[in-house]
């Protein structure tokens, strides 16, 4: 599975949109994008997904750029409980279990007042 | 719904004691993993499961043991602790189809271990 890079931390006032970006210029064809999210002392959390199109749920949308060397993941409205290390991670979608899975040290998001 | 439930959630061994660390899922999922976490790394795969009766190693397995007899359980087990093995442990599951469905990972809360 291809590796990934962000930055180590980001700072986003309350209210505002938070924009996490993620490199992952050697990613195949076969390869998804994940983000997970690691609140203080949890077990992550899955937020959002995408092969190629741009995807919404319930938590974050997610932005593909159509080579597929970046994404984007956008909290639309960040609050103080979305401060937390986000993890994003490509999965070759044949793979068939998680084993291969590189877990960098992710991004540490703070959410400001 | 429970998920994924880890025991205990704190342990404080001493160096060689044994110990068993539990987890347990309520989604049917084949796919059950451990992980630890540790300052400044990111999470490291110690063993998986793809399913009861089956086990293989991750990328550091040395000084852990696991079993999987059943589909819902998958213990971790410390034969001999050593305070390398202070930690933090993640057991994780998932389907284990190919796809992007297959692919979510749940994680329980995690055990804090400390070997004095």
């Amino acid at each position: 599975d291809a590796k990934t890079t962000q930055p180590p931390s980001m700072d986003c006032a309350e209210g505002r949109a938070a924009n996490l970006p993620c490199n992952h210029s050697t990613i195949s064809g076969n390869e998804y994008v994940y983000w997970y999210r690691q609140i203080h002392s949890q077990g992550p959390q899955y937020i959002i997904h995408g092969l190629k199109n741009n995807e919404t749920n319930e938590m974050a949308s997610l932005i593909i750029t159509e080579d597929r060397k970046s994404s984007t993941l956008i909290l639309p409205h960040a609050t103080l409980r979305d401060t937390a290390v986000y993890y994003c991670i490509v999965r070759d979608r044949n793979a068939g279990n998680n084993r291969k899975l590189i877990w960098g040290l992710g991004t540490s998001l703070a959410v400001n007042p | 719904n429970a998920g994924v439930t880890q025991t205990p959630k704190f342990q404080v061994l001493k160096t060689g004691q044994s110990m068993t660390l539990q987890c347990a899922q309520d989604m049917n999922h084949e796919y059950m993993s451990w992980y630890r976490q540790d300052p400044g790394m990111g999470l490291r795969l110690i063993h998986y499961s793809v399913g009861a009766g089956i086990t293989d190693q991750g990328e550091v397995p040395n000084g852990y043991n696991v079993s999987r007899s059943t589909t819902e359980d998958f213990p971790l087990r410390l034969l001999s602790a050593a305070p390398s093995q202070t930690s933090v442990y993640f057991c994780a599951s998932s389907y284990s189809g190919k796809g992007s469905s297959g692919e979510k990972l749940f994680f329980g809360s995690g055990t804090q271990l400390s070997v004095l």
